[in-house]
This record gives structure tokens, C-alpha cells and sequence, in this order.
């Protein structure tokens, strides 16, 4: 089955420090989402992309969060500098146009100590 | 202050009955409205989902109920099984040309043996 590739799977940092989180959506799916998961929350929708191009980053702190898709095989959520309350699950997930069945990838699971 | 965790709402069935998972939605233009399954440690799975011109979808052991009137939707799953065990959100699109979902807060279903 065709999947999500998400790394790293956990990453520990310390505040202050620069994180990036990278995704491999399912090729052939020209939207990409990312999700941000907390107890608090719940999930979040951070930013997405279609072509490559971003459509919404509303939902994302600008100052220190940027959202990019260099290529269609990869697309990237950079956070700097971190804060403790970064700390969440952040999920990549991708899908053709118009399709609501999202395929989601196994997630980053980010501690900013 | 102190913080309060995300409690979500338990429904714990007998393994080979039937489970009813609800949600209310709050945005009446929603175009779309959809079912996940997400596992311990893994990224929400597609179940099933439903336009918002029908009012009952049925898959493979599953059936979506929507009442566009008091604003409810419903997970209907036959037959629960000890692999049905995960948390379930409803999505709905308050948007429908931009493929964009948005999560609801989650119940946990569990399955007593």
C-alpha cells in the first residue's frame, strides 16, 4: 500500500533550537496537509499545500513556524526557534484534489525541553 | 494556572455488539462530513464519508447516519471487534471546493472481551 513517510519519528530538543520535520507524500497526491496533535487541541490544521503551492498557513505561528514543499516528493515543517509548548504529535498528510480520505503518515512525535 | 487535559468521551461496548459513535457539527454549510480511526500511535485512517445531500452511507461493517435538521452525525459499527479499538473523529469541510477538513475533538471506543 502506498503510504506517508514521516521523519524523524520522535525528536527531542532544547528550547531554542531549530527543528525540522520532513514528509513524503504519496505520489500522485497533490495536496498536502499538516497537522499538529495535542491532548489540549486535539488536531489542528497548521498549513497545506496544492501543486506545491501553499493555500492556507492560518493556522500556524508565523514568527517562528514555515511550511515549505521544496519538490512534490517533500514537503517540510520548520520550527524555529522551539518552545515547550511546540511539543505535540505533528502529522503529514497528503491526498488528491477534491478526495476527503486523506492518507496521514505515522506522525513526528516533538519534546522541546 | 494548572492545565486540564483533553477528556474525551469513552464508549465502551461488548465485543460483537453494535457501536454507535455521535457527533454534533456546528457549521450548516459543511459540504462534506467524514469518519476517522486513529489508533495508539499511528495517523488517523480514512472510514467512510458523506456528502451532505444524503442522509445514510454504508461501507464494510460500517454505516455514517447524517440529520442535516439537529446537526448530527453518526458511526455505526456492526459487529465490534477487539481491532475496532482507537479513537474515532468526525471532519467536516466548512468549505467544499478546497479539500480542507476540519477535526472534531474524538471518542475513545473500547471493547470489553
Amino acid at each position: 500500500d502506498a503510504r506517508v513517510t514521516q521523519t524523524p519519528r520522535h525528536k527531542v530538543t532544547e528550547m531554542g533550537q531549530e527543528v525540522t520535520m520532513r514528509c513524503q507524500p504519496i505520489l500522485g497526491h497533490n495536496t498536502v496537509f499538516w497537522y499538529r496533535q495535542t491532548m489540549m487541541q486535539g488536531l489542528e490544521l497548521l498549513a497545506y499545500f496544492r501543486n506545491r503551492a501553499p493555500l492556507d498557513d492560518s493556522g500556524m505561528p508565523k514568527d517562528r513556524f514555515s511550511a515549505e514543499m521544496p519538490d512534490a516528493t517533500l514537503a517540510t515543517l520548520k520550527i524555529q526557534p522551539s518552545e515547550p509548548r511546540d511539543s505535540a504529535v505533528y502529522f503529514c498528510a497528503s491526498a488528491e484534489l477534491g478526495n476527503y480520505g486523506y492518507t496521514f503518515g505515522s506522525g513526528t512525535r516533538l519534546t522541546v525541553v | 494556572g494548572e492545565s486540564v487535559g483533553l477528556h474525551l468521551p469513552t464508549l465502551s461496548v461488548q465485543e460483537g455488539d453494535n457501536s454507535i459513535i455521535n457527533c454534533a457539527y456546528s457549521n450548516s454549510a459543511s459540504d462534506y462530513f467524514i469518519w476517522y480511526k486513529q489508533e495508539s500511535g499511528k495517523g488517523p485512517q480514512f472510514i467512510i464519508d458523506i456528502r451532505s445531500n444524503m442522509d445514510k452511507r454504508q461501507g464494510q461493517r460500517v454505516t455514517v447516519l447524517l440529520n442535516k435538521t439537529v446537526k448530527h452525525l453518526s458511526l455505526q459499527i456492526a459487529a465490534t471487534q477487539p481491532g475496532d479499538s482507537a479513537v474515532y473523529f468526525c471532519a467536516e469541510t466548512p468549505w467544499s471546493s478546497a479539500s480542507k477538513i476540519i477535526f472534531g475533538s474524538g471518542t475513545r471506543l473500547s471493547i470489553r472481551p
